[in-house]
């Protein structure tokens, strides 16, 4: 079975811009969490979709938003770039949200730098 | 207080030897418990996970865990060099919505030397 993958694995933009990732979760899977990774601040949770649905969400500011297709694939946005966007940008697929079994298997990681 | 707690590191063991490593957490309506390897320059691997009070063994690996005492630890036997790497501790934080939160230590640094 194919595991999660992400796309684009690299990316380099500009202060002000934005940026859009992608996700596609492993087959089967409903659940599609993303997390941010700096070496300052470790592994943080930024949001979890659910049939479509934004479950959680972590405490980030409102230029980072995301979306769930009906096939699970999902996407995560950040407008207006700053410096500190420079981040691996992690997405993890689960199962399903209701038998309370939570493993998340990550994908690659998108390396965003913002110069 | 920090969330979920790890000792940094570096934890050095040589080849053969058991290493331990130990995470604490502090919400106690914390249910799930997952074990991350990460290499440098990889994303994290999901090694083991636990849901229930004792231990869980998995080949070389075995998870333990203490809900009243809040700890979750993860034993590695015959440790391997390429067993060095960033252990991470993950809990989840769901509550009444059962929604899937990973909330993460910081990782310890483990390195088996041979």
């Amino acid at each position: 079975k194919a595991g999660v993958t992400q796309t684009p694995r690299y990316l380099i933009k500009t202060r002000g811009q934005q940026v859009t990732l992608s996700c596609s979760p492993i087959s089967g899977h409903r659940s599609v969490s993303w997390y941010q990774q700096t070496p300052g601040q470790g592994l943080q949770f930024l949001f979890e979709y659910f049939s479509e649905t934004q479950r959680n969400k972590g405490n980030f500011p409102g230029r980072f938003s995301g979306r769930q297709f009906s096939n699970s694939r999902s996407e995560m946005n950040v407008s207006t770039l700053e410096l500190g966007d420079s981040a691996l940008y992690l997405c993890a697929s689960s199962l399903d949200g209701t038998t309370g079994i939570w493993e998340q298997y990550f994908g690659p990681g998108t390396r965003l730098t913002v110069t | 207080q920090k969330e979920v707690e790890q000792n940094s590191g570096p934890l050095s063991v040589p080849e053969g030897a058991i290493a331990s490593l130990n995470c604490t957490y502090s919400d106690r309506g914390s249910q799930s418990f997952f074990w991350y390897r990460q290499y440098s320059g990889k994303s994290p691997e999901l090694i083991m996970s636990i849901y229930s009070n004792g231990d869980k063994e998995d080949g070389r690996f075995t998870a333990q865990l203490n809900k009243a005492s809040q700890y979750v630890s993860l034993l590695i036997r015959d440790s391997q060099p390429s067993d060095s790497a960033t252990y991470l501790c993950a809990v989840n934080t769901y509550g009444s919505s059962n929604t899937g939160k990973l909330i993460f230590g910081q990782g310890t640094t483990l390195q088996v030397k041979p």
